[in-house]
């Protein structure tokens, strides 16, 4: 039971250029989050699924895209990287909604130069 | 607009003695805390929470104390162990919002031999 796994750790980009941070969850939970943590400052939501095929917007979710095709798999992807992405970005999932306890990911750090 | 706020950054306190981490809240309508506890490169791990219809939870070495009249809860960690050393962030799920968290900034807390 591997819990939430994130990939890559780390990655560089370049301005303007694309990705997808990968987020795996075995625990079939329903309810799966992005987050991102920049210096000093808490985790702020990206975006969330509340079950597969259903997506939703966060407090931050401006130059981010995200798809739930599965219970197990929901991707974030980054459309024309910019320096304000620049940030360390947590994946998490849970049972229920309702203040159920999250369970992360290690996180992805990326840098976008 | 910070809903959930912790106003010291950090914390550095002997070991054996207590460790006092506050958290404010703004919105009345927040019903359940939740503390979590982040090691450098590691995800955010969930600690202890507290339902408002109660004023403490106590976990082993660790106590969440709630005080709704001024929107303040705080965590103590007695006694405090090196292994202690680490980012607290309290957060707080809005009503009826999938499941979400809002965080505070963190508490990074430094435990001292």
């Amino acid at each position: 039971n591997a819990g939430v796994t994130q990939t890559p750790k780390f990655r560089i980009l370049k301005i303007g250029q694309s990705m997808t941070l990968q987020c795996a969850q075995d625990m079939n939970h329903n309810y799966m989050y992005w987050y991102r943590q920049d210096p000093g400052m808490g985790l702020k939501l990206i975006y969330y699924s509340v079950g597969a095929g259903i997506t939703d917007k966060g407090e931050v979710p401006n130059g981010y895209n995200v798809s739930r095709s599965t219970t197990e798999d929901f991707p974030l992807r980054l459309e024309l990287a910019a320096p304000s992405q620049t940030s360390v970005y947590f994946c998490a999932s849970s049972p229920t909604g309702g203040g159920s306890p999250l369970h992360f990911g290690n996180g992805t750090r990326l840098t976008v130069t | 607009d910070q809903q959930v706020k912790q106003n010291s950054p950090s914390l550095s306190v002997q070991e054996g003695r207590i460790s006092i981490l506050n958290c404010d809240y703004t919105n009345s309508m927040f019903d359940y805390f939740l503390w979590y506890k982040k090691y450098p490169a590691e995800g955010p791990t969930f600690l202890i929470s507290i339902s408002s219809i109660k004023d403490k939870n106590e976990d082993g070495r660790f106590t969440v104390f709630l005080n709704k009249s001024a929107k303040h809860l705080s965590l103590h960690i007695v006694p405090s162990q090196p292994g202690d050393s680490a980012v607290y962030f309290c957060a707080a799920p809005p009503y009826n919002q999938g499941g979400k968290l809002i965080f505070g900034q963190g508490t990074e807390l430094s435990v001292k031999p």
